[in-house]
């Protein structure tokens, strides 16, 4: 079955306590995205990346690592979690940048305290 | 920077009844227009990929128009059920750019 998974889903951690939530995909997409989403701000890019070793800031950047070692992977790095990265985040893949859907994991929600 | 609008933010319909909503975003350097179904506890998942200007599609009793020149796009739900209350997202890609900019959505509420 064709799907991005993220792990863990739920996570909740005290501030300064590195963490890595993981994506996967099996679909051989070439783009894939990190998203965090808060209420009444909607769904904000944090990192995307275009393909292995591309990766390159989205609209919220700071505080976040991303790498793409392998075109299937792309986890998200938090070195220090603060509580204003308490959000609901969604990693996205898609085959390239062009007008292709994007497929959605299913979400990690996660706290920071 | 480049804004997406999606309005209304939130509707509640009766079931039966038809609904629209509206996205608009930049009229320049349009490339793609999505849209998107969200339900509560969910991930998000792909309506539609609109790129032409004119572009009409349709799935089962939900259709989206695209107008470009204008930057708009229109989502219609005919005879809405229960299952269909759920956000709506749309999502902007232009040239300039390889990001999808979100809108915030609209929230549709279908009371049986």
């Amino acid at each position: 079955e064709a799907q991005v998974t993220q792990n863990p889903r739920y996570l909740i951690t005290v501030t300064g306590k590195k963490l890595t939530v993981t994506c996967s995909q099996n679909m051989n997409h070439e783009y894939m995205s990190w998203y965090r989403q808060d209420p009444g701000l909607g769904l904000r890019q944090i990192y995307y990346s275009m393909n292995v070793e591309v990766t390159d800031k989205g609209d919220v950047p700071e505080g976040y690592k991303v790498s793409r070692k392998e075109k299937r992977n792309f986890p998200l790095i938090l070195e220090s979690p603060s509580p204003n990265q308490t959000s609901l985040y969604f990693c996205a893949s898609r085959v390239d940048r062009a007008s292709y859907e994007q497929y959605f994991g299913p979400g990690t929600r996660l706290t920071v305290t | 920077i480049l804004n997406v609008e999606q309005s209304p933010q939130s509707l509640h319909v009766q079931e039966g009844d038809s609904t629209n909503f509206t996205c608009s975003f930049p009229s320049s350097n349009f490339y793609a227009l999505h849209w998107y179904r969200w339900e509560t506890a969910k991930s998000p998942e792909a309506l539609f990929v609109m790129t032409l200007n004119g572009d009409e599609k349709k799935k089962g009793r939900i259709s989206a128009t695209l107008n470009t020149k204008e930057g708009y796009s229109y989502l219609y739900i005919k005879g809405s059920q229960p299952e269909d209350s759920a956000t709506y997202l749309c999502a902007f890609l232009s040239y300039n750019t390889d990001k999808l900019i979100f809108g915030t959505g609209t929230r549709l509420q279908v009371f049986p």
